[in-house]
């Protein structure tokens, strides 16, 4: 198993571009959420995938934006970069329960830095 | 939504002591995570325990729904144990959507 996967490790944009982010979830997962960690704080989160759809979303602008594909896998995307959105990006996946969760199981991360 | 308060913010100790980090609540919950970050940015599962008490080799976890807290104890602390310690809850009907605490820094000293 190998567990949560996301790519790429490091990434450096410019600010005012694009950035696709990716994450392939657990084998037998089926849940995807992404969240948004700065220096020295918790993670945040930012919105959660289930069966393709954006099944909620937590306070992040509509610059921020998500698809999961029919294998589970899913991808964030920023547009119009700025400087604070430097951060690592987390992935996290679990199954569906009803309308919990089982427990999650995290990437290694994406750090991102716009210049 | 649910807030989520780990104290201290931060602690040094010398290898072997013991200690105990905490984590409070402010509502229900359907699920409750500890995660050790490594300084690399992975967050490690440590227990998933929305209640009762586990233990897994020098570290356990309870967690009393009813008060609404959870403590993570680190017994005979090695060098490895350093890092920063996260809480995450998971409240009713929220759909595995994890709040997460700032965070316990811990440093321990050879």
């Amino acid at each position: 198993d190998a567990g949560v996967t996301q790519s790429p490790t490091h990434l450096i944009k410019t600010r005012g571009q694009q950035v696709t982010l990716r994450c392939s979830p657990k084998s037998g997962h089926d849940t995807v959420s992404w969240y948004q960690q700065a220096l020295g704080q918790g993670p945040q989160f930012i919105f959660q995938y289930y069966e393709e759809e954006e099944r909620q979303r937590g306070n992040f602008p509509d610059r921020f934006s998500g698809h999961q594909f029919p294998n589970y896998s899913s991808e964030l995307n920023v547009n119009a970069l700025l400087l604070g959105d430097s951060a690592l990006y987390l992935c996290a996946s679990s199954l569906a329960l009803g309308t919990g969760a089982t427990e999650a199981f995290f990437g290694q991360g994406t750090r991102l830095t716009v210049v | 939504g649910i807030q989520v308060e780990q104290s201290p913010p931060d602690l040094i100790l010398q290898e072997g002591a013991n200690s105990t980090l905490r984590c409070n609540f402010s509502d229900s919950v359907n699920n409750l995570q500890w995660f050790h970050q490594n300084p690399w940015g992975q967050l490690i599962n440590l227990f998933y325990i929305p209640s009762g008490t586990k233990q897994n080799g020098r570290l356990s976890a309870t967690t009393v729904a009813t008060e609404r807290y959870s403590l993570l104890y680190i017994s005979s602390s090695q060098t490895t144990d350093s890092g920063v310690y996260f809480c995450a809850v998971d409240g009713y009907n929220q759909g595995g959507k994890l709040i997460f605490g700032q965070g316990t820094e811990l440093s321990v000293k050879p």
